[in-house]
């Protein structure tokens, strides 16, 4: 049962150009949504979140859009850069349950120069 | 910066044998947990642990697994007669505190033991 759904197992993106990370979910007691990034033979690390009473959050040159009625979210990267080639993955936390993460497969980036 | 650390690396054990895999969580971390990825599936929650028991399981983490905390250091994970199945990366995991919720309340992650039963 694949509550949330990352649809593209890979892209890939010219260096300085924007990368589109997409990712759906299909729980609607879903509140609370992470990006996180895992590079070959390391773990996962935290990159940004975005909580259900939000449309929008920035950090940097990444930002992820909420679009709850759709139940869909992306992480816009601008510009990319060869070093944010890595797995995506988007989880997201039920409400009411503060730590469980539900992961989606991920998606590979890989950003050429 | 800080990291949780995991041995071993890789492990490969035959069906039907006992395997503890071996975290040292962030120091002053206090939740910890254990996830695991079967090559080009999804991550999954195993277990979660607090104060010296276990907070949280998932339905993976059946009598076959059981996690310690033996010392103030080490967090194990200890799977009793390894299945095939079993064959998987297991992470590590620490928080300071216990939600996820905020960018400052996030987990960290081991480099993950990978365990081939052969």
């Amino acid at each position: 049962d694949q509550q949330v759904k990352q649809n593209s197992p890979s892209l890939s993106v010219q260096e300085g150009r924007i990368s589109i990370l997409n990712c759906d979910y299909t729980n609607s007691m879903f509140d609370y949504f992470l990006w996180y990034k895992k590079y070959p033979a390391e773990g996962p690390t935290f990159l940004i979140s975005i909580s259900s009473i939000k449309d929008k959050n920035e950090d940097g040159r990444f930002t992820v859009f909420l679009n709850k009625s759709a139940k869909h979210l992306s992480l816009h990267i601008v510009p990319s850069q060869p070093g944010d080639s890595a797995v995506y993955f988007c989880a997201a936390l039920n409400a009411g349950n503060n730590r469980k993460l539900i992961w989606g497969l991920g998606t590979s980036l890989a950003v050429n120069p | 910066e800080p990291e949780v650390t995991q041995t071993p690396s890789h492990q490969v054990t035959q069906m039907g044998q006992e395997v503890i895999l071996r975290c040292v969580p962030i120091s002053n971390h206090l939740y910890f947990y254990w996830y695991r990825q079967i090559l080009g599936q999804k991550v999954e929650f195993l277990v979660s642990f607090y104060n010296n028991e276990i907070s949280e399981k998932s339905e993976i983490f059946d009598d076959q697994f059981s996690v310690e905390r033996p010392d103030g250091s080490n967090f194990t994970l200890k799977i009793r007669s390894t299945k095939l199945e079993d064959s998987a990366m297991y992470f590590c995991a620490s928080s300071e505190r216990g939600s996820f919720r905020g960018a400052s309340n996030t987990i960290y992650f081991g480099e993950g033991s990978w365990l081939t039963v052969v």
